[in-house]
Parts: structure tokens; C-alpha cells; sequence
């Protein structure tokens, strides 16, 4: 148990609709980040929080947005869902955000669009 | 550019040595992580190495490291069923406003036969 906890496990929706998957880092973590991971892409970046600002920016889509809240959990918003957006999505956390910090992975969260 | 690649099978016998390798393109990784990932489940943190060390032994793991080549390598001792997994190789890269994100290989199927 990595200590990082994702609501909810799974999660079956319709084409065009929204969702927001909820993550809660581990003690103590400052920064959140969210991952996709789907059969054709793999694993990819999509956003990085630290203590309720946006640091950094991958390959996250326009429909797609996040936040992370004071007491420091994060929530990735999908709007506007497409069959393409069914995926696995990980919420990881770090102490201080910064690129010789481990990442701790929670269990993720798997959405089907039908 | 940003790319990290694995082999996409390997398969050993229980009680053998096993070896997934991986390279990665961009030199200004910090650090190199291996993360393990069962069936329906999230992804583990296994061990990681610092850029500029060669070599890192943890318990049955071993974790070599050429930064010349930019090759990466895990050694799992005396495999068991229970090592079956898909384990990926990634590198942490710095991004803008003091961030870090995981560039993620396809990942290693690892079969372990009885």
C-alpha cells in the first residue's frame, strides 16, 4: 500500500458525459500529478499539482482539467467523454514536486465509456 | 527526444534469473525507476537508481546502469511465479516551474513457467 488512495475504484459512463476522479496523496506529500494509462498510448503525464498550483502541464486534453484543493487532495475533471478516453487513470504524489522525487502511485482509477 | 523503450515479452523459468532491459533517449534523467504492475492493479514502486550511479542491489533485485548507452537493466534472482507481472522502466525528467514528471516505457510482460 503505497499510502496515495483513489475514489472510486471503477467507474462506467456514457459518451459526452463528465466525471471527476478523486485522489488523496500520501502524509505529508505537497504534489500531486495524474497519469493515463490506455492500450495505445501507454502510460502518459497529464498534469502536476504542488500545494494547490499548477506546476506543470503534459498531454492533458482541453477537456480535461484538474485542481488540487487546500487540504491537498486533487481531482481530475473529464468533460465531454469519447470511447477514446476509457483509460486507467493513476494519481501519484511526491514530497516537493520536483524531478528527483519518487513518485508513490495510488491504485488508480479504471473508466470505461460506453 | 522524450522515449523510453522495453521488450515487450520475456518468459523464464521459476528458479531462474530474469533480465528486462530498457533504454531511454533523453540525458538529462535524474533518476531511473523501475515500478511493477499485477493484473488489475496499480503500479508498485520496485526500486530506482540515481543517474550517476552504475549499480544498485536490493535484496533479489539488481538494477545495472550504463549512462553512456543510456541502458537500463533489472536482474530479478531466482524467479518465482509470484514475480509474473508487466514491470516498466521510467525516467524522471525535470519540466518547467521546478517540476518533475515519469517518462514510462510499454512495459515488460514477465511469464514465469513452474
Amino acid at each position: 500500500d503505497s499510502g496515495v488512495t483513489q475514489t472510486p475504484k471503477h467507474l462506467i459512463t456514457a459518451t459526452g458525459q463528465r466525471v471527476t476522479l478523486r485522489c488523496s496523496p500520501r502524509s505529508g506529500d505537497l504534489s500531486v500529478y495524474w497519469y493515463q494509462q490506455s492500450l495505445d498510448q501507454g502510460l502518459q503525464f497529464l498534469i502536476q499539482y504542488y500545494n494547490g498550483e499548477e506546476r506543470a502541464k503534459g498531454n492533458i486534453l482541453e477537456r480535461f482539467s484538474a485542481q488540487q484543493f487546500p487540504d491537498l487532495h486533487s481531482e481530475l475533471n473529464l468533460s465531454s467523454l469519447e470511447l477514446g478516453d476509457s483509460a486507467l487513470y493513476f494519481c501519484a504524489s511526491s514530497v516537493d514536486g520536483g524531478a528527483q522525487e519518487t513518485q508513490y502511485f495510488g491504485p488508480g482509477t479504471r473508466l470505461l465509456v460506453l | 527526444g522524450e522515449d523510453v523503450e522495453q521488450s515487450l515479452f520475456l518468459s523464464v523459468r521459476e528458479g531462474d534469473s530474469s533480465v528486462i532491459n530498457c533504454t531511454y533517449t533523453d540525458s538529462s534523467s535524474t533518476y531511473l525507476y523501475w515500478y511493477k504492475q499485477e493484473p488489475g492493479a496499480g503500479l508498485q514502486l520496485l526500486t530506482y537508481i540515481f543517474s550517476n550511479m552504475d549499480m544498485k542491489q536490493d535484496q533479489r533485485l539488481t538494477v545495472l546502469l550504463n549512462k553512456k548507452d543510456k541502458h537500463l537493466s533489472l536482474r530479478i534472482a531466482d524467479t518465482q511465479t509470484g514475480d509474473s507481472a508487466i514491470y516498466f522502466c521510467a525516467e524522471s525528467l525535470p519540466i518547467y516551474n521546478q517540476g518533475g514528471k515519469l517518462i514510462f516505457g510499454q512495459g515488460t510482460e514477465l511469464s514465469v513457467k513452474p
